[in-house]
């Protein structure tokens, strides 16, 4: 059965901290890799990655994949408050007509001031 | 550019009663997704329309859900009877052609 495994289940950090957030699946005929923010309601996009090696970059968040090794991080430099959420790790299989999302469990980070 | 709504967001009702879950997508995206997170669970897929077909609908618990999307544009997802069970977050999301799938704030659901 296909699984997406993320840890810590929960982080606490003071603001100024760098944290990672790690991602790992395991899915058959695997196409692409994603993560959201989800803070009151709506888990907001932040990354859609494909190709390993390549770091996808927004501001102080990055993600790189490592398809060899079936894991992917997202890594927040210089935390802030508002950057307390639970961040979601997802994957899509190739090969099929639906691009249906397998989640984890999900991270909850919370930054303290 | 309006995001993903979803109505109404947060439903109290007793087991045996039927409920109505509305999602409004994007504007143009003809992929819809239904998902939902039971306590302590992850997220996990229910069904996809595109426009108005039904392209995948594996996710589906049985057949007290039906969940349709004539014309092509908004989503229901009605659940009837409901069951102690089914309490959770229903999230909807849509997208274009790619594998981004943009979501709405969800509703909850509580089944007393």
């Amino acid at each position: 059965e296909d699984k997406v495994v993320q840890s810590p289940l929960s982080l606490v950090v003071h603001e100024g901290d760098t944290v990672t957030l790690n991602c790992s699946y395991e899915v058959t005929n695997f196409r692409s890799l994603l993560w959201y923010k989800q803070e009151k309601k709506a888990p907001t996009f932040l990354f859609m990655l494909t190709s390993s090696g390549i770091e996808k970059k927004s501001g102080r968040l990055s993600s790189i994949l490592d398809k060899k090794e079936l894991f992917s991080i997202l890594n927040i430099t210089a935390t802030q408050t508002g950057d307390s959420a639970v961040y979601l790790c997802a994957s899509t299989r190739g090969g099929g007509a639906t691009n249906k999302l397998i989640f984890g469990t999900g991270t909850l980070l919370a930054v303290q001031p | 550019e309006a995001g993903v709504t979803q109505f109404p967001s947060h439903s109290v009702i007793e087991k045996g009663q039927t409920v109505t879950l509305r999602c409004d997508p994007i504007s143009g995206h003809d992929n819809l997704y239904w998902y939902r997170r039971v306590m302590g669970k992850e997220i996990k897929f229910l069904l996809h329309f595109v426009k108005e077909s039904k392209q995948d609908e594996s996710g589906m618990p049985n057949n007290r859900f039906l969940a349709e999307r004539t014309g092509g544009t908004y989503s229901t997802l009605k659940v009837q009877p409901a069951e102690l069970e089914d309490s959770g977050v229903y999230f909807c999301a849509s997208s274009p052609r790619t594998d981004t799938q943009y979501f709405g704030p969800g509703t909850r659901l509580t089944v007393l």
